[in-house]
């Protein structure tokens, strides 16, 4: 039973755009996500989280937005840079402990 | 300071070998987690301790075995491993394992079970 889902294994993006990064979950109890970056053979890195009390959180180049009715959330990155390709995940916590469930990843890939 | 740092960064060990993988940070957090990746899927939980005392097990085989021997160090003990068990392992620490808190990962061990 996958909770959080990442439907785009990938994406490829110009240096510049804007990369949209999608996930969706299905337990209506979740009430906060994030977002990990990770390159191969290294840890995922934090990068922006947000509380199910608001509908957006911007930290620089990177916006998360929560769409609560559609069990929705994305992550913008604006403007994409070559340093950005990596594989993103979206993690919750389970509603009941500090488990955090993992989306499947999206392969994100700029290019110049 | 957001470091959580691993040794050995690879490992490569037989079957019938034990050794043991270690995991440290210094920024005075007190939940410390491990989690298992395998190649092209998302990082699983296998145990949570919390204020040196294990409080989540995610039915991992005993040939695995934590240990919090302070708020600042997690080991995990292999003993008996088997290929399958080849992956990334993944310490994180969190401040207090409240739900709302961010997890910092260490950049993981390499594991070769052969």
């Amino acid at each position: 039973d996958q909770q959080v889902k990442q439907n785009s294994p990938s994406l490829s993006v110009q240096e510049g755009r804007i990369s949209i990064l999608n996930c969706d979950y299905t337990n209506s109890m979740f009430d906060y996500f994030l977002w990990y970056k990770k390159y191969p053979a290294e840890g995922p890195t934090f990068l922006i989280s947000i509380s199910s009390i608001k509908d957006k959180n911007e930290d620089g180049r990177f916006t998360v937005f929560l769409n609560k009715s559609a069990k929705h959330l994305s992550l913008h990155i604006v403007p994409s840079q070559p340093g950005d390709s990596a594989v993103y995940f979206c993690a919750a916590p389970k509603s009941d402990t500090d488990k955090l469930i993992f989306g499947t990843g999206t392969r994100l890939q700029v290019f110049p | 300071d957001t470091e959580v740092t691993q040794t050995p960064k690879h490992l490569v060990m037989g079957m019938t070998n034990k050794k043991s993988l270690k995991c440290e940070q210094h920024m005075g957090h007190r939940a410390m987690y491990w989690y298992k990746q395998k190649a092209k899927k998302p990082p699983e939980l296998m145990f949570v301790y919390s204020y040196e005392k294990l409080s989540i097990n995610e039915s991992v085989p005993s040939r695995f075995s934590p240990e919090c021997p302070n708020s600042s160090l997690l080991n995990l003990h292999l003993h008996a491993l088997q290929p399958e068990d080849s992956a990334l392992y993944l310490c994180a620490s969190s401040r207090s394992g409240s739900r709302q808190e961010t997890q910092y990962f260490g950049p993981g061990t390499r594991l070769l079970v052969l």
